[in-house]
Order: C-alpha cells, then structure tokens, then sequence
C-alpha cells in the first residue's frame, strides 16, 4: 500500500523559512516522479513543485521560483520542500504526491500538512 | 500559462441522476489531462487520466472525453458518496495548472 506522510509544517513567520518532508513507502520510491501541491484554506489545489526521479530535473510555479526547492533522497525514500522568504500568501494545507512514473499527474496524495505564515 | 476554466462552479444533483463536469483548456493540451476528486478533509483522489482512461478502483459510473481544449466528467448515476468536489488538471506544459474545481452537492 502506498503511504505518504508529511511532517515540518506549522507556523513560520514572514520572511521565515520552513522545511517539509515527505516519507514514502509502499512503492519504488526512486522509480517515481513526485509533486508538491498546496491548498490554502477554502480555495482549490495549486501545483507548487515537482521533481524527476529519472533525472532528478525539477520544475517550480512561477509564485514560488527563487524562493522552494525541491530535493529528495532516494536512498531514504524521503522527499523534500525547503520553504524561505515565505510570505502570508503561502499559508496553505501542502500535499505531497507520487506521480505515475514519469508522468506529471499524481495517482496518490498524502493527507497534507499546513503551513501557516503569520506574524 | 495554460488556464484551466471548469464549470458549473456548483452542480445540484439529484442521486441517481446523471452528473455532467466541464473543464476547458485556454489552449491545446491534447490528451494530457486528469481528474480529480476531493471530499471535504481528504486528499484529492485520482478518477481519470488521459483524459478518457479511469484510474484504477474507480467505479465505471465515472468517465472522461474530450481532447485539445475541451473536456468532460460524467458521472452516471450519482452516488450518495459521489458528493464532492472535483478538478481538472493538465499536464502537457510547464507549469502544471488546476482548474477552480466543481462542486457538486445534492439537490
């Protein structure tokens, strides 16, 4: 059974940084692409991050370039959010996701942790 | 970017009734597009990809069509479990992009 479990959220103060994780089991770990995608409160799923466990080539959106990375450790089957210059606008319930191979869709999510950016 | 633009915003459905989703591409993502559903508290699940392909251990009730910019979720005749809401999402072109979502409540 594919499981995936969050851990670092909580609050971070403006201009802060926070670090995610993400503990994977359940699958080939190295033999999948894997996303991060948030959800602020109230409002629909907005893509943040992804990473290739091909090649280990990652992709950001535009609100968050310069400030996310992404990484993972395949040999710990671990993924990775390193959050800096966070802002209010970041405050959000953050998914990580396995993605069908190499294809950029998920097939599962972890249930989310949030991450509240507030002074 | 590619917008993805889903509506109705809110579905009233009556169970058993047939549930029609649509979600529109502001430019070509040929088949390079999945759906989703999320109960409230839960992470969204994957029912559809490539646009027409159901995810496995989705109930046959649920099916995808469409191509290049214009997509539909049907959902045949709605369980009471099917109350939710849903979202397109393409994947042809960086950055990935959701649509707003469809929520569909009963009637």
């Amino acid at each position: 059974e594919v499981q995936l479990v969050e851990s670092g959220g909580g609050l971070g103060q403006p201009g802060g940084s926070l670090r995610l994780s993400c503990a994977a089991s359940g699958f080939t770990f190295s033999s999948h692409a894997m996303s991060w995608v948030r959800q602020a409160p109230g409002k629909g799923l907005e893509w943040v991050s992804s990473i290739s466990g091909r090649d280990g080539g990652t992709y950001y959106a535009d609100s968050v370039r310069g400030r996310f990375t992404i990484s993972r450790d395949n040999s710990q089957n671990t993924l990775f959010l390193q959050m800096d210059s966070l802002g209010v606008e970041d405050t959000a319930v953050y998914h990580c996701a396995k993605n069908v191979g190499e294809w950029w869709y998920p097939d599962h999510w972890g249930q989310g942790i949030l991450v509240t950016v507030s002074s | 970017e590619i917008v993805m633009t889903q509506s109705p915003a809110t579905l009233s459905v009556s169970p058993g009734e047939r549930a029609t989703l649509s979600c529109r591409a502001s430019q070509s993502v040929n088949s390079n597009l999945a759906w989703y559903q999320q109960k409230p508290g839960q992470a969204p699940r994957l029912l559809i990809y490539g646009a027409s392909t159901g995810a496995t251990g989705i109930p046959v009730r649920f099916s995808g069509s469409g191509s290049g910019t214009d997509f539909t979720l049907t959902i045949s005749s709605l369980q009471s479990e099917d109350f939710a809401v849903y979202y397109c999402q393409q994947y042809n072109k960086w950055p990935l992009t959701f649509g707003g979502g469809t929520k569909v409540e009963i009637k």
